[in-house]
C-alpha cells in the first residue's frame, strides 16, 4: 500500500513564530488532506488539497504531485495551534481508504 | 449542515457488555467510515460502507459489528470487547468512496472497555 510519512516528529514554537510541516508519500495519490487533531481528540480538516496551493488565513499548503511530496505552512502561530498534524492520502487503487502518516506533534508555548 | 455527529462522546462498558456508537451525517455522502485510533498513533481503517453497502472490512474482529440503516446513519455494535479495543472510534464521510472528495470527520467517541 501507499506510504505517507511526516516530518518533522515534533516542533515546539515561541508564539509568533512560522513553521513548516513536510509530508512525503510513495505513490501518486487522488486525494490529499491536512488535518488538526486537538487535543479532544476531533479531526478538523485544514486542507483538501491534492495539488496546488491553497491558503486560509494564516494557513497555507503546497502539493507538488509529481515530485510526491506536500507542505503545510503556518505562519504567527497562537498556542491554539498546538495539537497534532495529519497528512492524509488516497491512491488511486486505494478504494475509500485513507491512508495517514505519524502525524506532527506541535507545541506553541506562550 | 456540514457536519458528522457521533454519540456517545465517552463510554465505559464492561467485557461482558454490548453497546453501540452511533454517527450521522446529513451531507448527501454515500460513503461512510469507521476509523480506531491508539493513544499517540493515526487513525486506522476499519470498515467503508459505500451506498449503505458494506465495501470494505480490514480484517476487523468480529465483536465489532457495523451496520447502516440509511444513508444518513452508521452504528457500530460492540460486543465482548477487551481491554486493548480501548481507543477513540472515528467515523467519517465522504461524497463517494471512489471519488475524490475530502472526508469529513466527527468528534469521536472515546471508549475504555474494563
Amino acid at each position: 500500500g501507499i506510504q505517507v510519512e511526516q516530518s518533522p516528529p515534533d516542533l515546539i514554537l515561541q508564539e509568533g513564530a512560522n513553521s513548516t510541516l513536510r509530508c512525503n508519500f510513495s505513490d501518486s495519490v487522488n486525494n490529499l488532506q491536512w488535518f488538526h487533531q486537538n487535543p479532544w481528540g476531533q479531526l478538523i480538516n485544514l486542507f483538501y488539497i491534492p495539488s496546488g496551493t491553497k491558503q486560509n488565513g494564516r494557513l497555507s499548503a503546497t502539493t507538488v504531485a509529481t515530485e510526491r511530496y506536500s507542505l503545510l505552512y503556518i505562519s504567527s502561530s497562537q498556542t491554539t495551534d498546538s495539537g497534532v498534524y495529519f497528512c492524509a492520502v488516497r491512491g488511486g487503487t486505494s478504494y475509500g481508504k485513507l491512508t495517514f502518516g505519524q502525524g506532527t506533534i506541535l507545541t506553541v508555548h506562550p | 449542515d456540514t457536519e458528522v455527529t457521533q454519540t456517545p462522546k465517552h463510554l465505559v462498558m464492561g467485557m461482558t457488555n454490548k453497546k453501540s456508537l452511533k454517527c450521522e451525517q446529513h451531507m448527501g455522502h454515500r460513503a461512510m467510515y469507521w476509523y480506531k485510533q491508539k493513544a499517540k498513533k493515526p487513525p486506522e481503517l476499519m470498515f467503508v460502507y459505500s451506498y449503505e453497502k458494506l465495501s470494505i472490512n480490514e480484517s476487523v474482529p468480529s465483536r465489532f459489528s457495523p451496520e447502516c440503516p440509511n444513508s444518513s446513519l452508521l452504528n457500530l455494535h460492540l460486543h465482548a470487547l477487551q481491554p486493548e479495543d480501548s481507543a477513540l472510534y472515528l467515523c467519517a464521510s465522504s461524497h463517494g468512496a471512489a471519488a475524490n472528495y475530502g472526508y469529513t470527520f466527527g468528534s469521536g467517541t472515546r471508549l475504555t472497555v474494563v
